[in-house]
């Protein structure tokens, strides 16, 4: 069965660090790959997506991910965080030849101090 | 335009009783899923519709748990006979794609 693993449970930045957040995922076949935000009190919103073509997906808000094919990961990147990146962040696969039903990570917490 | 909307926002029921929650979906989107959000399980998916078909019930927790979609519209996800572990937080999202989804705000279950 497929699963997407992320690495950081809890990550605690000051503003202006960089930010990396892993995502693996153990699936063999063709993936569709996303990243979802929920900040507080808000539904989930997606982030960036990737389904084919240039690995390295630029999203909203200054988010990008990298597609890493040989090593099943999906890791998301800002170079500089803000307070207002306070939110829970969860990696998601689909498989392609599916329902396009995902699969999510456990979600990673971001805390940004000001 | 309206996005995903979710009734109730919050329902607290006793163990045993039945319960609806209602998902109106993006207008014109084909497919719509259910998922459950928990604190010991993360975000776990329970049903897949296309149109007013279910081809995927694969997440469905146990069958004290059915789901319906009329009109290619409006779904009702029901929980019979309520249980603790029942307690979660359930997600609706529609596509028009199949692939990009666009989430509700979710319906807050406790049950007492």
């Amino acid at each position: 069965a497929q699963s997407v693993s992320q690495h950081n449970h809890h990550v605690i930045l000051s503003e202006a660090a960089s930010l990396e957040l892993g995502c693996n995922y153990s699936y063999g076949g063709t993936v569709n790959l996303f990243w979802y935000v929920q900040y507080p009190g808000q539904h989930l919103q997606l982030l960036l997506k990737y389904f084919s073509g240039d690995p390295l997906v630029k999203g909203i808000k200054g988010f990008e991910a990298e597609f890493i094919k040989s090593k099943f990961s999906f890791n998301l990147r800002k170079p500089s965080v803000q307070w207002s990146d306070t939110a829970e962040y969860f990696c998601a696969v689909s498989v392609s030849s599916n329902t396009g039903k995902l699969i999510f990570g456990q979600g990673t917490t971001l805390q940004v101090k000001p | 335009g309206a996005g995903v909307s979710q009734s109730p926002s919050n329902k607290v029921t006793e163990k045993g009783k039945d319960v609806e929650l209602r998902c109106d979906p993006i207008s014109g989107h084909t497919a719509l899923y259910w998922y459950r959000q928990s604190l010991g399980q993360g975000l776990e998916f329970l049903i897949y519709f296309q149109g007013n078909s279910a081809p995927d019930k694969s997440g469905l927790p146990s069958d004290r748990f059915s789901a319906e979609r009329t009109g290619g519209s409006v779904s009702t996800l029901t929980i019979q006979r309520t249980q603790q572990e029942d307690s979660a937080v359930y997600l609706c999202a529609s596509s028009s794609t199949g692939y990009e989804q666009y989430f509700g705000p979710g319906t807050r279950l406790t049950v007492t």
